[in-house]
Order: C-alpha cells, then sequence, then structure tokens
C-alpha cells in the first residue's frame, strides 16, 4: 500500500520562504506530485519529480529523495493569493494518484 | 491545452434518486479517467480508474453497483451516482491522462449534495 504523510497546517508571511515536507510509503512509486487546491476547487498542477534532486519553477520548487522516501515543497516570495491548501501526492504503478490529507497554508501581511 | 470539463457543476438531489456527471476532455484524448471524491477538510480519494473501452477498476470499499462508471470513449466518462442516500454528498472530481503520460488534468468539480 501506500502512506503519505504531510503537516495538517501551515502559517507563513507574505514575501517569506516557506517549506512543506512530505514522507512517502509506496509499494509501486512512480513520480511524487505536488499540487494546490484552493477551497471549493479542483487541484491545480504544481511540480513533478521522478529523479531525486532539485525542481525550480519560478517561485515553486519541489525536492524529492528516494531514498528517504522524503519531498518538498519550497515557496519563495510569498503572495496572499499562495494561501490555499497543498497537495502532496504518490504517483502509482496504475497511474493513479494516491494523495496525502494536505497542508492547509495561510499566508498573512 | 489540456482542458476537462464536468457537468454539472453543482447538483441537488432527493434521497433515493440517481444523479448522472459526465467529464469530458476537451482538446486531448484520454485513455485513462479518474474518478475522486473529497468530503469537507479531507483529502481527495480515489474511487475508481477507468480505461476507455473497459471496465472501471474500483477501489477497495467502493460500490461498483452505486457508482457506477462508463468509459466509452476518448473524451468522455460519466459516473452515475444510484439510489443517492446524504452521506454520498461530496465533491466529486475527475481527471483525466493521455496515453503514457504521466500528469492527470483534473476537472473543476461537481459539488453534489443530497436531501
Amino acid at each position: 500500500g501506500q502512506n503519505i504523510d504531510q503537516p495538517t497546517e501551515m502559517t507563513a508571511t507574505e514575501g517569506a520562504i516557506v517549506q512543506i515536507n512530505c514522507t512517502y510509503q509506496t509499494s509501486g512509486f512512480n513520480g511524487l506530485f505536488w499540487y494546490q487546491q484552493h477551497a471549493g476547487e479542483a487541484p491545480t498542477f504544481l511540480s513533478y519529480n521522478v529523479l531525486d534532486g532539485l525542481e525550480e519553477k519560478g517561485r515553486f520548487s519541489s525536492f524529492l529523495s528516494r531514498s528517504k522516501g522524503y519531498s518538498y515543497l519550497l515557496l519563495k516570495e510569498l503572495q496572499m493569493k499562495d494561501s490555499a491548501s497543498y497537495l502532496c501526492a504518490g504517483g502509482g504503478s496504475q497511474g493513479n494518484l494516491i494523495f496525502g490529507k494536505g497542508t492547509k497554508l495561510s499566508v498573512k501581511p | 491545452g489540456a482542458v476537462v470539463s464536468q457537468h454539472p457543476s453543482r447538483v441537488i438531489c432527493k434521497s433515493g434518486t440517481s444523479v448522472k456527471i459526465e467529464c469530458r476532455s476537451l482538446d486531448f484524448q484520454a485513455t485513462t479517467m479518474f474518478w475522486y471524491r473529497q468530503f469537507p477538510k479531507q483529502s481527495l480519494m480515489l474511487m475508481a480508474t477507468s480505461n476507455e473501452g473497459s471496465k472501471a477498476t474500483y477501489e477497495q470499499g467502493v460500490e461498483k453497483d452505486k457508482f457506477l462508471i462508463n468509459h466509452a470513449s476518448l473524451t468522455l466518462s460519466t459516473l452515475t451516482v444510484t439510489s443517492a442516500h446524504p452521506e454520498d454528498s461530496s465533491f466529486y472530481i475527475c481527471s483525466a491522462a493521455e496515453l503514457d503520460s504521466y500528469e492527470q488534468y483534473f476537472g473543476p468539480g461537481t459539488r453534489l449534495t443530497v436531501t
């Protein structure tokens, strides 16, 4: 089976940097995904890591260590609109996604 | 590109009735479509995976006779909630993936309320 763990809630200040961690245990690993979800809306794709290392995309970066079963999402220059839930998801062998419970990020002025 | 639509966006129905939710890939062929359910303040839970022209594969604990899934074409999948009850009230989200692609494109979701 698969198990995805991430913190429930985080708070950060506008303009700051925040790191959201995710640990996973999977029986068949097919990449690690990060999605952003605003309340009442569908998730939007942020990043995908299948090899170890850091993937940078603008203000967002994602890191993966397969040997440690660990990933993080790094958000820089936080903006108020970044307040949302961030979902870590493991890719399954059938092309499916196994989601964690999500981390609700609150950005304060 | 890669747009997925869902219809309806919101639906209210009476207990005991059936509701059909459509998921369409507008500008690509979706060989695989996924159906998720999300309860308030919970994460997305995969309900079933459907490949075009095949029977859907349901996750453990999801009743296949209650949640009927049809994926008759490469651009359309439907989820029918039969004999809906208040506990079926939830946010239902579909996603679609192209052949050999790792990325899933999510629809905007359907809010179902059963009274």
